[in-house]
């Protein structure tokens, strides 16, 4: 069965640290792959998302993740964080082959200190 | 553009009734997925609707039930309530090929089980 695993369930960082968060996946298969942030009190918005080509993707407000295939992996990361992206981060598989649902990861509890 | 609507808000049952929540996708969105927020738990996938039909289900009971209108809006029903239900379910709707297309939250359904 399908999984993903995201490294640290919760992470505490001081402003202007740099951010990287964990995720990996089991599925042999090609994978569509995203991160989706949870701000407080707000609903699911996606941050970023990989379908395929540059390995390097860009989201919203900095963010950015890199695919290695070869470690099926899909980590995170930001230079410099900001107060404001206190969060839950949750990353995601789906499969590319239709029928398959989409599986979170347990998500990432991101504190940052001003 | 309006995005993924839920009702309620919030939903407080007893044990052993059931509760119905409702989902509006995004115009033009035509599956519809449900999960389930609980606790330290993250997201757990619930079932997915496109085009009126059940594509997949999680690994739920069967008292976990639900359907999706012409109109492409759905509904959760979940029979014979338990404490562990308590939890937030949210839905999402994205375009027809979950391949290609990510998926867009709603606020979220409070279930409240006493």
């Amino acid at each position: 069965a399908q999984s993903v695993s995201q490294h640290n369930h919760h992470v505490i960082l001081s402003e202007a640290a740099s951010l990287e968060l964990g995720c990996n996946y089991s599925y042999g298969g090609t994978v569509n792959l995203f991160w989706y942030v949870q701000y407080p009190g707000q609903h699911l918005q996606l941050l970023l998302k990989y379908f395929s080509g540059d390995p390097l993707v860009k989201g919203i407000k900095g963010f950015e993740a890199e695919f290695i295939k070869s470690k099926f992996s899909f980590n995170l990361r930001k230079p410099s964080v900001q107060w404001s992206d206190t969060a839950e981060y949750f990353c995601a598989v789906s499969p590319d082959n239709y029928g398959q649902n989409f599986v979170f990861g347990p998500g990432t509890r991101l504190s940052v200190l001003p | 553009e309006a995005g993924v609507t839920q009702s309620p808000t919030h939903l407080i049952k007893t044990r052993g009734q059931q509760a119905t929540l409702r989902c509006s996708p995004i115009s033009g969105h035509t599956s519809v997925y449900w999960y389930q927020q609980a606790l330290g738990l993250g997201l757990q996938f619930l079932l997915w609707y496109d085009e009126g039909e059940e594509r997949n289900r999680g690994n739920f009971p069967p008292r976990f039930s639900g359907r999706q209108f012409p109109n492409y809006s759905s509904e959760l029903n979940v029979n014979a309530l338990e404490l562990e239900d308590s939890a937030l379910y949210l839905c999402a709707s994205s375009e027809s090929s979950p391949r290609l297309y990510e998926q867009y939250f709603g606020p979220g359904t409070r279930l409240t089980v006493t």
